[in-house]
């Protein structure tokens, strides 16, 4: 049962324009939701989160925004950069400290310069 | 990545061998976790520990599988008796809140 699903294995931009990576959910006690990248050969390195409470989040060039009735969150940057180029995934869990994360399988973003 | 330290950061060993994956935590972080990432999947949970507490093994694929957490700090993940499916890269995180940080990870190949 896979309670957090990416389906686009891939996405491919061209750099200036905005990526948008997208992230659904089935289970409805996940009420807080994390963006992470990861390059090759290192750990995922965490971009940005968003509480069930709210529908979006803006950090710089990187926002969340959360569906919460139609279960489905997605990260946009803009403007995207070459340096965006990464595997992101998206990341669900339940109210408490420690509460594990239960990740989505990755989207591979290209930016073309 | 974040200070977290992971070794060996690659491991090839034969079948039905045993092998000892070690965690070395952000200091003064309580929380530690274990994920895998097998090829072509997400992160999946393995293991948790906070404090003092009994750990969260209930993501532990078998019983070949166990892990410990000395003194609230260096954690080791034992897995006996390899198995080709065990082949995968082996992450450690540690927080004490959301988010978690990563180490860069134990890349494990059983021939």
């Amino acid at each position: 049962d896979q309670q957090v699903k990416q389906n686009s294995p891939s996405l491919s931009v061209q750099e200036g324009r905005i990526s948008i990576l997208n992230c659904d959910y089935t289970n409805s006690m996940f009420d807080y939701f994390l963006w992470y990248k990861k390059y090759p050969a290192e750990g995922p390195t965490f971009l940005i989160s968003i509480s069930s409470i709210k529908d979006k989040n803006e950090d710089g060039r990187f926002t969340v925004f959360l569906n919460k009735s139609a279960k489905h969150l997605s990260l946009h940057i803009v403007p995207s950069q070459p340096g965006d180029s990464a595997v992101y995934f998206c990341a669900a869990s339940g109210v408490g400290r420690g509460s594990r994360l239960t990740f989505g399988e990755g989207t591979q973003l290209t930016v073309n310069p | 990545g974040a200070g977290v330290s992971q070794s060996p950061s690659n491991k090839v060993t034969e079948k039905g061998k045993d092998v000892e994956l070690r965690c070395d935590p952000i200091s003064g972080h309580t929380a530690l976790y274990w994920y895998r990432q097998s090829l072509g999947q997400g992160l999946e949970f393995l293991i948790y520990f906070q404090g003092n507490s009994a750990p969260d093994k209930s993501g532990l694929p078998s019983d070949r599988f166990s892990a410990e957490r000395t003194g609230g700090s260096v954690s080791t993940l034992t897995i006996q008796r390899t198995q080709q499916e065990d082949s995968a890269v082996y992450l450690c995180a540690t927080g004490g809140n959301q988010p978690q940080h990563f180490g860069d990870g134990t890349r494990l190949s059983i021939l």
